[in-house]
């Protein structure tokens, strides 16, 4: 597509509840970050694939966070056992890191997830 | 760890001034420093670029400098617009690497 997808927009979830967030990253990035945002705060890393390969999640808060992307192209994260401090906006971006190693960032629009 | 820091408090300035958006950062030698928009709702949007052995880019009324002595780079709008209003983030790129984001300093330009 024309830029990076992000779905749902909005999620509210129970405290507890499970959910998956999806991204559908620029077609030929062979890169994709997933970012959290809280209110008022800058993005803040959570993991980062080259194509199918996870290759740094060092960002992620909790063993109850777990990101994938099998083909290389969609990534999925998912959130178990929701608690209210995941309360935030999950950014997903896609990159061509450029021959000269620049990495820059073109970012979907988020999704915001309320945990009640 | 690397830290990095913008002002925190919104900067408001009157259309047609100049506006300069500060970012320092302390314990990190990045090989680019990056410049993103962001607006209410929506995700960053990508500026400029700068490398870190460049002192200063334009990009129409844009202008970013890097310095890697005092670890600062300087955001400039100038001629600034109402449509200029947004949170500018900066961040950190060492290079083949992810990218480490300030907290972004809120910019509201009056008619």
């Amino acid at each position: 597509g024309a830029g990076v997808s992000q779905s749902p927009r909005y999620k509210v979830a129970k405290r507890g509840q499970d959910v998956a967030l999806r991204c559908d990253p620029i077609s030929g990035h062979v890169s994709l970050f997933w970012y959290q945002q809280a209110l008022g705060q800058g993005p803040e890393f959570l993991t980062y694939f080259q194509n199918e390969a996870q290759l740094d999640k060092s960002g992620l808060p909790s063993d109850r966070f777990f990101a994938e992307r099998p083909e290389g192209s969609v990534s999925t994260l998912k959130i178990q056992r929701t608690q209210q401090e995941d309360s935030a906006v999950y950014l997903c971006a896609s990159s061509l890191i450029r021959d000269t190693g620049a990495n820059v960032l073109t970012f979907g629009a988020g999704s915001r997830l309320t945990v009640l | 760890s690397q830290k990095i820091e913008q002002n925190s408090e919104a900067l408001n300035i009157q259309e047609g001034k100049t506006a300069t958006l500060t970012c320092n950062y302390t314990n990190y030698s990045p090989a680019y420093l990056q410049w993103y928009r962001q607006d209410p709702g929506r995700g960053p949007v990508f500026l400029l670029l700068i490398r870190e052995n460049e002192k200063e880019k334009r990009k129409e009324r844009l202008k970013v400098t890097f310095d890697t002595t005092l670890k600062q780079s300087l955001f400039h709008i100038t001629a600034s617009q109402p449509a200029d209003s947004a949170t500018y983030l900066c961040a950190l790129d060492g290079g083949y690497s992810t990218l480490t984001f300030g907290k972004g300093t809120m910019l509201l330009v009056s008619p």
